[in-house]
């Protein structure tokens, strides 16, 4: 299986901060990468796909970028509801696995 | 406007089978691959498995030997069975679409979410 690993497990920051969550896989992805938001008692909500593409009706304060195993995800301009669980998941080969997730937090 | 409702028991006993489906409204379910992704209480995501709409199916192999998803494409629904459950299958199960392009996959319309919690 393919280890996503997130950093950092959590984060604290200020409404208009600039903030960047990073992924690393264990192996190559061929871009294969996607962010996520979650907030509480909700579905995830994708945000990222093919590691820099941002989906339709995403704010464009969301960015995304890398390659090969290290990615990243940037917020700026951090708004009130952007204060959420973030996750990156691999879907390059089968078992797709999520990262552990970035909690993102009010100073 | 695509969207995805998962029904099913939401009490299931240990060593029982849980079963799940999820209904596809709004949109079609050609051409897509459709999956579900299941989150324990306090915990991270994971994935379980996929069919793509012709019938093919991925699993998660430290479920593989459980679980089997099947799709009625007549009923627009995909349908999720993981036998043999304990305490640890307790968990958020979401239904899932995933749209395919040049190198990317994107789990891009989700459902709500349906809670199953195994207990006697």
């Amino acid at each position: 299986d393919i280890q996503m690993t997130q950093s950092p497990s959590t984060l604290s920051a200020s409404v208009g901060d600039r903030v960047t969550i990073t992924c690393r896989a264990s192996q190559t992805l061929n871009n294969y990468l996607s962010w996520f938001q979650q907030r509480p008692g909700k579905a995830p909500k994708l945000l990222i796909y093919g590691a820099s593409s941002l989906q339709s009706g995403v704010p464009s304060r969301f960015s995304g970028s890398g390659s090969g195993t290290d990615f990243t995800l940037s917020i700026s301009g951090l708004q009130h509801e952007d204060f959420a669980t973030y996750y990156c998941q691999q879907s390059y080969s089968t078992p797709w696995t999520f990262g552990q997730g970035t909690k993102v937090e009010i100073k | 406007q695509v969207q995805l409702q998962e029904s099913g028991p939401g009490l299931v006993k240990p060593s029982e089978t849980l079963s799940l489906t999820c209904t596809v409204s709004g949109g079609s379910i050609s051409d897509y691959y459709w999956t579900w992704i299941r989150q324990p209480p306090g915990k991270g995501l994971q994935w379980i498995g996929y069919i793509f709409y012709i019938g093919s199916t991925k699993y998660n192999p430290s479920l593989k030997s459980r679980v089997t998803i099947s799709a009625d494409t007549s009923k627009k629904q995909f349908s999720l069975e993981l036998t043999s459950v304990t305490a640890a299958d307790t968990a958020v199960y979401y239904c899932a679409r995933v749209t395919r392009g040049y190198s990317y996959h994107g789990v891009d319309v989700w459902g709500q979410g349906t809670t199953v919690t195994v207990s006697s």
